[in-house]
């Protein structure tokens, strides 16, 4: 069966950067795109964009261009995304998330807590 | 960006009731390739979200099919015809015809 695995807390201080893991097993991870989603404490969720692990090629939310950068490992079919300079803003549970064309919110990971704190 | 007005915000069922929830999107979420790209995922308490519906009505795998959707353009709508206990959380449409996919403030499904 599809698991997406994500890699566990992280408490970071406000100006740093934090990189979190998203292990795919059960399909072959260069067939589907893997998305990542951001679920603040109000519950909304935003997707910050998208990376297809055979081509690496990505597309962002214009909102998170700057913050987040999407990376893959194909040879431990893991993606990365990482996130850089922190606010408080950007405390939140970011999800990754993968499927096939046009069912791409199929599979999801349990999730990252990202707390910024000084 | 597309905006998904989920309504209502939050509805209380009790145990067997049908109840509906509409998502309605400020433009068409019909794509050029002639597929509409309107999911609805539930996430339950502590959860991650789950898909329950894609392309608009297509069920799930392993989705009870008390679980239904709808619709065109831009209004859409959630059916569960027969809530059962196991159904509460909060429910969400997601678009992914235009970037950036973008998703409904939620519903929350409450037992009466």
């Amino acid at each position: 069966q599809v698991q997406l695995q994500q890699s566990g807390a992280e408490l970071a201080k406000p100006g740093s950067s934090v990189k979190i893991s998203c292990k795919a097993s059960g399909y072959t991870f260069t067939s589907y795109a893997m998305h990542w989603i951001k679920q603040t404490t109000g519950q909304a969720l935003e997707w910050t964009g998208y990376i297809a692990p055979g081509s690496g090629g990505t597309k962002y939310n214009e909102k998170f261009k700057g913050k987040a950068t999407l990376t893959v490992d194909k040879s431990s079919s893991t993606a990365y995304m990482q996130l850089s300079s922190l606010t408080p803003v950007d405390t939140a549970v970011y999800y990754c998330a993968s499927g096939a064309p046009g069912n791409w919110f199929a599979y999801w990971g349990q999730g990252t807590l990202v707390t910024v704190s000084s | 960006d597309v905006v998904l007005t989920q309504t209502p915000p939050t509805l209380s069922a009790t145990i067997g009731q049908s109840v509906s929830i509409s998502c309605r999107s400020s433009q068409s979420l019909l794509h050029s390739n002639g597929n509409t790209y309107l999911h609805w995922l539930l996430q339950r308490p502590g959860q991650s979200p789950q898909l329950l519906i894609y392309s608009v009505s297509r069920l799930e795998s392993g989705v009870p099919n008390r679980f239904s959707g709808s619709g065109s353009g831009t209004d859409f709508t959630l059916k569960i015809s027969g809530v059962e206990a196991e159904d509460l959380g909060v429910y969400y449409c997601v678009q992914g015809t235009h970037a950036p996919y973008t998703f409904g403030a939620g519903t929350k499904l409450e037992l009466k």
